[in-house]
């Protein structure tokens, strides 16, 4: 059974702070992705990965920044967090490019 | 990029009855249709998919069915159950990207 964690389910930050989410996957996916789920707006891409040390931009990677040093394990990094990231974060992996999304379970930020 | 288009938003049905998901979407060049189903306070998760090759996929009460030429797609949820209650999203994957609708709320009234 695939699992996809998230390192935290609910965090609260400040203007300005820098901010990481973690994302972990136990099935040796090649492809890790980082959506933003807002209400009305759907699921939006930020950024994805498909090989360690790559990375590519989704449709809204302004604000944001990835890290993938190892396969497992896929970072979301908000340099300097605003009012406007307060969001539900959802970390994905698949096997395969067109396959099946097994999704965390999300992080919610909160940014004051 | 893609642009997929979802409707309605919410929906409300009575057990038993049908409920209807519909999407279009932009690129013709996408060719690979899944749908998500997110519970409340839970992941989404994957129950039907459609490649761009076939017109229409059945599994067991849903159903989603793909027309190329409008560049629409629709799932089709039969006999209806409380826990069909959730927000459906769909999806349409253009080259390396996969883009989401902006969700259904589908509530199934006992």
């Amino acid at each position: 059974d695939v699992k996809v964690t998230q390192s935290s389910r609910y965090l609260v930050k400040r203007t300005g702070e820098k901010v990481f989410l973690e994302c972990v996957q136990d099935m040796d996916h090649e492809n890790m992705f980082w959506y933003r789920q807002d209400p009305g707006l759907g699921l939006r891409l930020i950024y994805f990965s498909y090989d360690v040390k790559m990375k590519e931009k989704g449709d809204i990677p302004e604000g944001y920044s990835v890290s993938r040093e190892k396969k497992e394990r896929f970072s979301l990094i908000l340099e300097s967090a605003s009012t406007n990231q307060t969001s539900m974060y959802l970390c994905a992996s698949s096997q395969y490019r067109a396959g099946e999304l097994f999704f965390g379970e999300g992080s919610r930020l909160t940014v004051l | 990029g893609e642009n997929v288009e979802q409707h309605p938003s919410t929906l409300s049905v009575q057990e038993g009855d049908s409920a209807v998901i519909k999407c279009t979407y932009s690129d013709s060049a996408s060719n690979y249709f899944p749908w998500y189903k997110q519970e409340l306070g839970k992941r989404p998760q994957l129950i039907i998919d459609i490649r761009s090759n076939v017109g229409e996929k059945k599994d067991q009460r849903i159903a989603v069915t793909l027309n190329k030429t409008a560049k629409h797609f629709s799932l089709h949820i039969t006999e209806t159950q409380p826990e069909d209650s959730a927000v459906y999203f769909c999806a349409a994957r253009s080259g390396d990207k996969l883009t989401f609708g902006t969700g259904t709320r589908l509530a199934v009234r006992p």
